[in-house]
This record gives C-alpha cells, sequence and structure tokens, in this order.
C-alpha cells in the first residue's frame, strides 16, 4: 500500500543538542507534508506542516525542510529538551477518492538524556 | 485548535464480543473523520474515513464487515469492531481535517487502546 518512512528508528541527543530526524516519501502527488509528534497512548500532535512548493519552513524551535528531488523531508529541532522525548511521524497529505488523506512513515523514537 | 474526542480511552473485552468506540468533535463540525490503527512500535495506519450521511470509504485490505463506520451526526462517528479477536487488539485513533484557519492540520483524539483477551 501506500507509505511513507522506511522503518522506525531510535535517535538518541543530549539535551541541548540539535536533532535532525528524517523521513523518505513515495507519492509525488501529495501538495502538503506535516510532522507530527506522539507521546505514548496518546494521539499525534500537530508539529509543523510544509506545503510541496517550499522547500523550508521554520517554526518554533523547529524547522522543516523539504527535498522533492530526493522525496525527502526532516524535522530539526533545535536545543532539544526532555519534553521533546516522543515518537515523530511525517506525514504527507493526498487527496484520493475525493478526500485529503493523511499517509504516515514508519516514525523516528527521539530519546533526550540529560 | 479544534478538539476532537474520542471515548473510550481504553477499553478490554472478551473475543467474540464487539467494541463501539466513539470520536466526538466538539467545537466544529466534521463531515469527514478518519480512523487509523496503530499496533505497538509502528505506525498510523489509515483504515477508512466517514463521511456525514453517505458510508463509510475503507481502504484497501480493511474488513468492512468487522469494522462497522457510522457517521451519525455531523459531530459523531463511530467505529465498531464485531466479534473482536486477539489480533485486533490495537491503538485505534480518529481524526477530523482541519478547516478555515487549521485548514492544513488534521485534529486527532486521544486514541483508545482495545484489548481483546
Amino acid at each position: 500500500g501506500e507509505s511513507v518512512g522506511l522503518h522506525l528508528p531510535t535517535l538518541s541527543v543530549q539535551e541541548g543538542d540539535n536533532s535532525i530526524i528524517n523521513c523518505a516519501y513515495s507519492n509525488s502527488a501529495s501538495d502538503y507534508f506535516i510532522w507530527y509528534k506522539q507521546e505514548s497512548g496518546k494521539g499525534p500532535q500537530f508539529i509543523i506542516d510544509i506545503r510541496s512548493n517550499m522547500d523550508k519552513r521554520q517554526g518554533q524551535r523547529v524547522t522543516v525542510l523539504l527535498n522533492k528531488t530526493v522525496k525527502h523531508l526532516s524535522l530539526q529541532i533545535a536545543a532539544t529538551q526532555p519534553g521533546d522525548s516522543a515518537v515523530y511521524f511525517c506525514a504527507e497529505r493526498i487527496i484520493s477518492g475525493g478526500y485529503n488523506k493523511l499517509i504516515f512513515g514508519a516514525g523516528t523514537r527521539l530519546a533526550v538524556h540529560p | 485548535g479544534a478538539v476532537v474526542s474520542q471515548h473510550p480511552s481504553w477499553v478490554i473485552c472478551k473475543s467474540g464480543t464487539s467494541v463501539k468506540i466513539e470520536c466526538r468533535s466538539l467545537d466544529f463540525q466534521a463531515t469527514t473523520m478518519f480512523w487509523y490503527r496503530q499496533f505497538p512500535k509502528q505506525s498510523l495506519m489509515l483504515m477508512a474515513t466517514s463521511n456525514e450521511g453517505s458510508k463509510a470509504t475503507y481502504e484497501q485490505g480493511v474488513e468492512k464487515d468487522k469494522f462497522l463506520i457510522n457517521h451519525a451526526s455531523l459531530t459523531l462517528s463511530t467505529l465498531t469492531v464485531t466479534s473482536a479477536h486477539p489480533e485486533d487488539s490495537s491503538f485505534y485513533i480518529c481524526s477530523a481535517p482541519g478547516q478555515g484557519a487549521w485548514k492544513t492540520e488534521a485534529f486527532f483524539g486521544q486514541g483508545t487502546r482495545l484489548t481483546v483477551v
């Protein structure tokens, strides 16, 4: 079926360091790419999104980069904090059957150590 | 932002019984809701799209007779897992697409942990 991302790796970082989480996608027809944060036992939380015609977008402590040539998306978190520990998913929004659907990647677990 | 409330947050049921999960949009109307399933340490897999006033659209490989979806009103969608078996144990999450100022967002419920014993 449709898929975004390849596996569920774990990224371990020290508190205060910058984190970079990567994602590969497969569908070229998406108009938006979104990053979500999911804490254990909870639903995903929106972090930041980027339109397909952009290559970079910045938010508060987060930056998303989009490289459509290689179908790659990344999330950069500056000055990573213990509260950032969670699983991060990229998702792409596609139109299928007349509806906007979100297709999620496999996710990356971010572990922040003091 | 908009709020989507999902209930129950967890449920344990016996094999062969049915379980209903509710998803409500609290401060907006949702003509469409999405239902996802998430197994441990895996990603969210879209199961179906529920549409108010019409039949749900199921993703390939999802049994529509097993996972009954009803979008009874503009604020309520339900997923019923019928004749549940242990392999149906999973985390089920609903979401509603963003609207207006939050158009690119999707708002997720808190999820329901289903354990079938």
